[in-house]
């Protein structure tokens, strides 16, 4: 069974500090691994796919295959970075669903 | 990016009756749906997944004969819930794509209450 964790409901930083915004992930094999954001009264949206190893709006993921995370992080907050950001997997092979976790509302204070 | 709509955005009805929400992709062609719910403090958890001309595969544990989907055409998809009841109310949203691995694409959501 594929499950995503994201411990922490809700995470303050003031501006110009360091993001990191957990995503633990349980899954037998090479899963892909999503960041999703949500801004207020927005739709959901892509981020960024761990496979791409882009930068995103200042974002990075960062996989670690042995602790099995994929934590969300970046440099230096900003105050547009307030969202709500959702970790999602999907599976290796074929046509594989994705499963979201809870999601953790990041909140920048000026 | 691609544009999906739901409609309506919030609907409220009487326990018993059947409720119609539409999804849309305005700009491409989704040949792939998928229609998740949320629940207050939880995630999005898939229902269903829709292919157009074919019939839904549900997830586990979601009754087909009361959520029923249509994808009849590749800009739109359909979830009827049928005979609502209080615990039926949730957020519901859905997503479409190109095909089964590309991007997904999201709606607003409608907000179903059923009293």
């Amino acid at each position: 069974a594929q499950r995503v964790t994201q411990p922490e409901k809700l995470l303050s930083v003031f501006k110009g500090a360091p993001v990191e915004l957990k995503c633990n992930y349980s899954y037998s094999g090479s899963p892909e691994l999503f960041w999703y954001v949500q801004y207020s009264r927005q739709r959901l949206q892509l981020l960024l796919r761990h496979i791409s190893r882009e930068s995103i709006k200042g974002f990075t993921a960062d996989l670690n295959k042995g602790e099995t995370s994929v934590h969300l992080k970046k440099p230096f907050a900003q105050e547009e970075d307030s969202a709500m950001y959702y970790c999602a997997l999907r599976g290796a092979g074929g046509y594989q669903k994705v499963t979201f976790g809870i999601g953790t509302k990041l909140q920048v204070i000026p | 990016g691609a544009v999906v709509s739901q409609h309506p955005s919030w609907v409220i009805c009487k326990s018993g009756t059947s409720v119609k929400i539409e999804c849309r992709s305005l700009d491409f062609q989704a040949t792939t749906m998928f229609w998740y719910r949320q629940f207050p403090k939880q995630s999005l958890m898939l229902m269903a997944t829709s292919n157009e001309g074919s019939k839904a595969t549900y997830e586990q544990g979601v009754e087909k004969d009361k959520f029923l989907i249509n994808h009849a055409s590749l800009t739109l998809s359909t979830l009827t819930v049928t005979s609502a009841h209080p615990e039926d109310s949730s957020f519901y949203i859905c997503s479409a794509s190109e095909g089964l691995d590309n991007e997904q694409f999201f709606g607003p959501g409608t907000r179903l209450t059923v009293l």
